[in-house]
């Protein structure tokens, strides 16, 4: 089955970087679009960045933009999120999810892992 | 960008029909997709393409989307149902493509 196992969250420093992995399993991934999207704590979900299953199209929410990278490894299965530059507002669990591009919608999700932007 | 409404909560019994509607602005010519987060857990789509259902869903759970107000409705609802709800819109020609409305606390009584 459709597994999405993320990893590399963590306790940060306002300002510093942290880089999050998606280990993807079950389907062809690099026929697939993925995404990023976020949760701060007892708040909503919001969209953080999307890209193309060759990874030549990627866009991002203007709230991260400039600051975090998306990028995917197809030999790998992977996904990966490059956060530099990161403020408190960056705190949330961060799930990663295959994207159908064509209709806009985001299934499976991955468990999610938590990153903290603290001092 | 574009802007969801919702109401934050929703409480119905046991057996009834819940209805949890999303708002926005001609939201009847946009794509809405639905999903479903328990505590603790990731979310889970219920309802893709204004009333398609996943494999799983169950037969309970349909949309609509029409002029300017999108509804899932859940039928017989049953105490598991209790979750937060997401309405979500995809516009591939807008620079904010995907937007999520702020969730709907459904609390069976």
């Amino acid at each position: 089955q459709v597994q999405l196992v993320e990893s590399g969250g963590g306790l940060v420093k306002p300002g510093g970087s942290l880089r999050l992995s998606c280990a993807a399993s079950g389907f062809n991934f690099n026929d697939y679009y993925m995404s990023w999207i976020r949760q701060a704590p007892g708040k909503g979900l919001e969209w953080v960045s999307y890209i193309s299953s060759s990874g030549t199209t990627i866009h991002y929410a203007d709230s991260v933009k400039g600051r975090f990278t998306i990028s995917r490894d197809n030999a790998k299965n992977s996904l990966y999120l490059q956060m530099n530059s990161l403020r408190a507002e960056d705190t949330a669990v961060y799930y990663c999810a295959k994207f159908t591009i064509f209709g806009g919608w985001f299934d499976p999700w991955g468990q999610g892992t938590l990153v903290t932007v603290s001092s | 960008s574009y802007v969801l409404t919702r109401p934050p909560s929703v409480s119905v019994a046991p057996g009834k029909t819940a209805r949890i509607t999303c708002g926005g602005n001609n939201i009847g010519s946009k794509s809405v997709h639905w999903y479903q987060q328990k505590p603790g857990q990731a979310p889970v789509l219920v309802i893709y393409y204004d009333n398609d259902r996943p494999s799983g869903i169950p037969e309970r759970f349909s949309g609509s989307n029409s002029g300017n107000t999108a509804t899932l409705t859940i039928s017989r609802v049953e105490a598991g149902d209790e979750a937060d709800y997401y309405c979500q819109v995809w516009d591939s020609s807008s620079d904010h493509p995907v937007v999520f409305g702020g969730g709907t606390k459904l609390t069976v009584l």
